[in-house]
């Protein structure tokens, strides 16, 4: 079984459209988060939810709202998409949010906005 | 928050050490070293992490000099499935959260 499962893994999508982007752990973590990685394979953070609160909050346009049903999930949702915002997008989680923590990827959902 | 400095590319024979350095001298006494890799078109995977002392997983060895400022990712013995981008990450906390802050890497290229 995947530990951090992303879906779609890949979306290819017309500017002006909203899109959303799921991702599930089994690992039983409580701190999730989202990663974007550019074209030029830049890593980096967006969000950080530890049981479902919102703990990190990078400088990310508002069009991007990440949602938390539960500790097992963190949906990301996507407004008004932009040809900046193809990139690919990795979810993750971890047992804490604290330094010592180990924090597991999944496979990344490749976004394209055309 | 700490930056770390590593070289942008390397190669090594397939079935030698591959060791792979950083340097980290802003580091502070409470941030981690993590290392993780990527190998293309996959997710980043963790490889260890290390405060002080050396440490060694199934995967690798990671030694940490005694003040420090650097350390090196030691792969005993290099697969051509080891070839990736291998980042060297010092973690940082902020307000009691931290991420990983990811630099430009190491693209280690095993040679058959």
């Amino acid at each position: 079984d995947t530990a951090v499962s992303q879906t779609p893994k890949y979306l290819v999508t017309q500017m002006g459209n909203d899109k959303s982007i799921k991702c599930e752990q089994n690992l039983g973590h409580d701190t999730m988060y989202w990663y974007k990685q550019d074209s030029k394979k830049f890593l980096k953070i967006m969000f950080s939810y530890n049981n479902k609160e919102l703990i990190i909050n990078e400088t990310v346009p508002n069009r991007f709202s990440p949602k938390s049903p539960d500790k097992a999930h963190l949906n990301l949702h996507i407004n008004s998409l932009e040809l900046g915002d193809s990139a690919v997008y990795f979810c993750a989680s971890s047992q804490g949010p604290t330094l010592g923590n180990t924090i597991y990827f999944g496979e990344g959902s490749w976004l394209t906005v055309v | 928050d700490a930056k770390t400095t590593q070289p942008p590319s390397m190669d090594c024979a397939e079935g030698r050490a591959a060791n792979l350095p950083c340097n980290h001298s802003t580091i502070s006494g409470n941030e981690y070293v993590y290392w993780y890799r990527q190998i293309h078109s996959q997710g980043p995977q963790y490889i260890i992490h290390g405060l002080k002392n050396n440490e060694t997983n199934e995967m690798a060895s990671l030694i940490i000099t005694e003040d420090r400022k650097s350390s090196t990712l030691i792969l005993p013995h290099a697969t051509l499935r080891d070839t990736a981008v291998y980042y060297c990450i010092v973690r940082v906390a902020r307000g009691g959260a931290d991420g990983l802050t990811f630099g430009k890497g190491t693209h280690l290229i095993i040679q058959p």
